[in-house]
């Protein structure tokens, strides 16, 4: 039983360009969350999917995006890439309506801005 | 003012020693409040979870409490292994949301 899972691992891109992160959520999981972790800090929640609708959002620009596939899977995009976007985005599956289910988190996106 | 603050940032101990990581949290109500260890460069891993209700969970050498009266919650790490050297992380969830402490940094020595 596989686990969440990322890719890429690792990312370099430059400022202006646009970048696509991947996520597969547990097996049986429906809800994808997204964060995004700078260097010594906790993460910072993005947005979750769940039935392929963005139901939650944090403090993110438009620039961020995502979209989530009817198998469950899901895409962080992100636009306009800033220096500041630097960072490690974590993706996280559970189960929707279920607030006491633990969430899963994958290993990452390694993201660096030049 | 952060909703989730942990103490001490950061904190190296030896290896067989017990230590004691803190939560204070502002945020009330809240549906459950969670630890998780981050190894460097990797995804947090669940520790413990509890409700509300609740005041103590273990899982193996890590024991979590919560006080819902002064609002602090502790995570107990007895006998440390080198293994334990990572981020731990305090997670409380609103009905509404998640939010994040910084962390504390431990670090065990031999």
């Amino acid at each position: 039983d596989a686990g969440v899972t990322q890719s890429p691992t690792h990312l370099i891109k430059t400022r202006g360009q646009q970048v696509t992160l991947r996520c597969s959520p547990k097996s049986g999981h429906d809800t994808v969350s997204w964060y995004q972790q700078a260097l010594g800090q906790g993460p910072q929640f993005i947005f979750q999917y769940y039935e392929e609708e963005e139901r939650q959002r944090g403090n993110f620009p438009d620039r961020f995006s995502g979209h989530q596939f009817p198998n469950y899977s899901s895409e962080l995009n992100v636009n306009a890439l800033l220096l500041g976007d630097s960072a490690l985005y974590l993706c996280a599956s559970s189960l929707g309506g279920t607030r006491l289910e633990t969430q899963y988190f994958g290993p990452g996106t390694r993201l660096l801005v030049l | 003012k952060n909703q989730v603050e942990q103490s001490p940032q950061s904190l190296i101990i030896l290896e067989g020693k017990n230590c004691t990581l803190q939560c204070n949290y502002t945020v009330s109500p809240f549906s459950n409040l969670r630890w998780y260890k981050q190894d460097t460069g990797r995804g947090p891993v669940s520790l413990t979870i509890m409700t509300f209700s609740e005041n103590t969970k273990s899982n193996g050498r890590y024991t979590a409490t919560l006080d819902a009266d002064t609002k602090q919650s502790s995570l107990h790490i007895t006998a440390s292994q080198l293994s334990d050297s990572a981020s731990y992380i305090c997670v409380v969830s609103p009905y509404d949301k998640v939010i994040f402490g910084p962390g504390t940094s431990l670090s065990v020595i031999p």
